[in-house]
């Protein structure tokens, strides 16, 4: 079972940041965060990942809560081609903790 | 970087035919991995491999399914026969996983999926 919970749906405006929550209560100590979104009929397409610290790469910010228990994916201006499903997943480093165990996501539509 | 390759896109047999599907992971990378999507169970993931061995088939669905890995370059998965009900997108994905104890995680990267229809 996914140890994440997520909103089934949201809306955002293109041009104005979409923030995705992520809830994982349960997350070990060696755990990571990682966020994956999918668009319509292609493959998971890796966005970020992060394990204590806020990261930032060239599509989005991942800030994690000081307790590891929840955390936010942040799409700075989001575009009508961020519309997607976007996963948030936690997973461990070793073994079949490795494994990617995924829910449902949420469905993020951009709306001109 | 040509990503991983998958092939082919797109799949219709009939019902009882044997049907292969392939991969070619990222050059590089030393764990496979093969998922299975639909509507009703979303993202399953079926079997992985780390450096061409079968590590985890637990969600391989019965014995029809069968997955092989003969070199770092190239996998497949077979299905014989195949039933209305293996109708699915299959996608590969591949990761670098870190040779040595380091605590680093690794990524996977997925290929374009290979949309199966089975009459």
């Amino acid at each position: 079972d996914a140890k994440t919970t997520q909103p089934t749906s949201m809306d955002c405006a293109e041009g104005r940041a979409a923030n995705l929550p992520c809830n994982h209560s349960t997350i070990s100590g060696n755990e990571y965060v990682y966020w994956y979104r999918q668009i319509h009929s292609q493959g998971p397409q890796y966005i970020i990942h992060g394990l204590k610290n806020n990261e930032t790469n060239e599509m989005a910010s991942l800030i994690i809560t000081e307790d590891r228990k929840s955390s936010t994916l942040i799409l700075p201006h989001a575009t009508l081609r961020d519309t997607a499903v976007y996963y948030c997943i936690v997973r461990g480093h070793a073994g079949n903790n490795r494994k990617l165990i995924w829910g449902l996501g949420t469905s993020l539509a951009v709306n001109p | 970087d040509a990503g991983v390759i998958q092939s082919p896109r797109h799949e219709v047999t009939e019902m009882g035919q044997e049907v292969t599907l392939r991969c070619k992971p990222i050059s590089g990378h030393n764990s496979l991995f093969w998922y299975r999507q639909t509507m009703m169970r979303g993202l399953e993931l079926l079997i992985y491999f780390n450096n061409n061995v079968p590590i985890d088939d637990s969600g391989m669905p019965e014995d029809r399914f069968s997955a092989k890995m003969p070199n770092a370059s190239f996998s497949t998965l077979k299905i014989q026969p195949s039933e209305p009900r293996d109708s699915a997108v299959y996608f590969c994905a591949s990761s670098l996983v870190p040779t040595l104890p380091s605590g680093l995680t690794d990524t996977q990267y997925f290929g374009p999926g290979t949309r199966l229809t089975v009459l």
